[in-house]
């Protein structure tokens, strides 16, 4: 049973390029979240996607910055025009469903973004 | 959201137990206390989750007041591999984003031979 599965696992960018970062779901999950960590912080939610739709992006940067999920494929987070401000470790987590307050999220190892 | 409040960090020698306490005074009825941990470089793990009883699993166990407004996460035999960053969580009430985990700065528990 493979996990949360993001890749890369490292991706450097200098300022100014795209960065698209992948995550595949657990067998099984319709449900995925996406979650930045900046250095010495915690984590931050960030989206939360269903297949070709997004449920709530509250936590998503207003400019630069989109995710989708579309019904074939990976989950898709993707950031335009990068800053070195982007520079973080980005978490994918899956859920089967829309997690009530019984269930719990699956993380991925994350991608770590740096930017030059 | 309700807020948790935890010790920045926490030391255990390998073998005894950990204990990570959390305070969460403005937990509401249908919330739940979720403790997650992350281990350096990798993502959150879960560990375990509770609504008003004491839970136990093979990972762990948690033990909340009567009151609610405090928890106690419970590593009964720590070994070297359980030094991370561990979250104590009060999922979100209302809304359609359950998944949406407001994680704060968490306890650093080092395990120390």
């Amino acid at each position: 049973n493979a996990g949360v599965m993001q890749n890369p696992r490292h991706l450097v960018r200098r300022r100014g390029q795209e960065a698209r970062l992948r995550c595949s779901p657990m067998k099984g999950h319709s449900h995925v979240y996406w979650y930045r960590q900046l250095p010495e912080e915690g984590l931050k939610f960030m989206v939360y996607l269903q297949k070709e739709n997004i449920i709530d992006e509250s936590g998503m940067p207003k400019e630069r910055f989109s995710a989708e999920f579309p019904k074939e494929g990976p989950s898709i987070l993707r950031i335009q025009q990068v800053v070195r401000g982007d520079s973080a470790a980005y978490f994918c987590a899956s859920s089967p469903k829309n997690p009530g307050y019984n269930e719990k999220l699956f993380f991925g190892s994350g991608t770590q973004l740096s930017v030059l | 959201d309700a807020k948790t409040t935890q010790p920045t960090s926490m030391d255990c020698a390998e073998g005894r137990a950990a204990n990570l306490p959390c305070n969460h005074s403005t937990i509401s009825g249908n919330e739940y206390v979720y403790w997650y941990r992350q281990i350096h470089s990798q993502g959150p793990q879960y560990i375990i989750h509770g609504l008003k009883n004491n839970e136990t699993n093979e990972m762990a166990s948690l033990i909340i007041t009567e009151d609610r407004k405090s928890s106690t996460l419970i590593l009964p035999h720590a070994t070297l591999r359980d030094t991370a960053v561990y979250y104590c969580i009060v999922r979100e009430a209302g809304g359609t984003s359950y998944g949406k985990l407001t994680f704060g700065q968490g306890t650093i528990l080092t395990v120390h031979p």
